[in-house]
């Protein structure tokens, strides 16, 4: 099983509609990163929390964390075509002083249709 | 991505012969990390290197992977002798010597390795 667990696995929404992708772990993440990853190619990183209640928000993506620390959720307003790709979330589990040694959830699979 | 560069993007070896993948962190950044990412399945941490230093290597497999991160130059992902199952997308990411504070890690374009 992963440790971070994404879900859903996919998805196919109308152009327009918002979604919402959660990543859940069993134990306190320290770092919280969503990626997003065209087919073939590399991550694009959208955002990083870090505090139990942080939220942000990029052009149409906003994701949380909660309280808790153990689940992040990545919301997009009025989806379009170009939001498309795959959905990574990846945790950062050690309190380290420095450094990203990631964990990651096995993606969720956005497609948009016109 | 913020400059990490890899390459090859695409690399074919034949099964026995070695891979050597590259990477160079963004300007700046003095940690970088190598990912693989297997067909259907999900993306797994490697190894995490400073310059001249391995830091961690718990998910390197044990034989015939290696990884290294020179004073001067790229960072060297190896495979010796490879074989069908190392066929993979292979990332690196860096992150620059800070705490952790606000700390992206950054991520190269990935090398797809296939081994035929």
């Amino acid at each position: 099983s992963q440790e971070l667990e994404q879900s859903p696995q996919s998805l196919i929404v109308q152009e327009g509609k918002n979604l919402t992708i959660n990543c859940t772990s069993s134990k306190t993440l320290y770092g919280l990163y969503w990626y997003k990853q065209k087919y073939g190619e590399g991550l694009i990183f959208l955002m990083m929390l870090q505090k139990g209640g942080e939220e942000k928000s990029h052009e149409k993506i906003t994701a949380k964390l909660d309280e808790k620390k153990q689940q992040s959720s990545l919301h997009i307003t009025a989806s379009q075509p170009s939001h498309a790709g795959i959905y990574l979330c990846g945790a950062d589990r050690a309190a380290m002083e420095y450094g990203n040694k990631l964990v990651f959830g096995a993606g969720t699979i956005l497609r948009v249709k016109s | 991505n913020a400059g990490v560069m890899q390459n090859p993007r695409h690399l074919v070896r034949r099964r026995g012969q070695e891979a050597r993948l590259r990477c160079s962190p963004v300007k700046g950044h003095s940690h970088v990390y190598w990912y693989r990412q297997l067909p259907e399945e999900g993306l797994k941490f490697m190894v995490y290197l400073q310059k001249e230093n391995i830091i961690d290597e718990s998910g390197m497999p044990k034989e015939r992977f290696s990884a290294e991160f020179p004073k001067e130059g790229p960072s060297i992902l190896r495979i010796q002798q490879v074989v069908r199952g190392d066929s993979a997308a292979y990332f690196c990411a860096s992150s620059p010597r800070m705490t952790r504070a606000n700390t992206e890690a950054f991520f190269g374009q990935g090398t797809r390795l296939t081994v035929v």
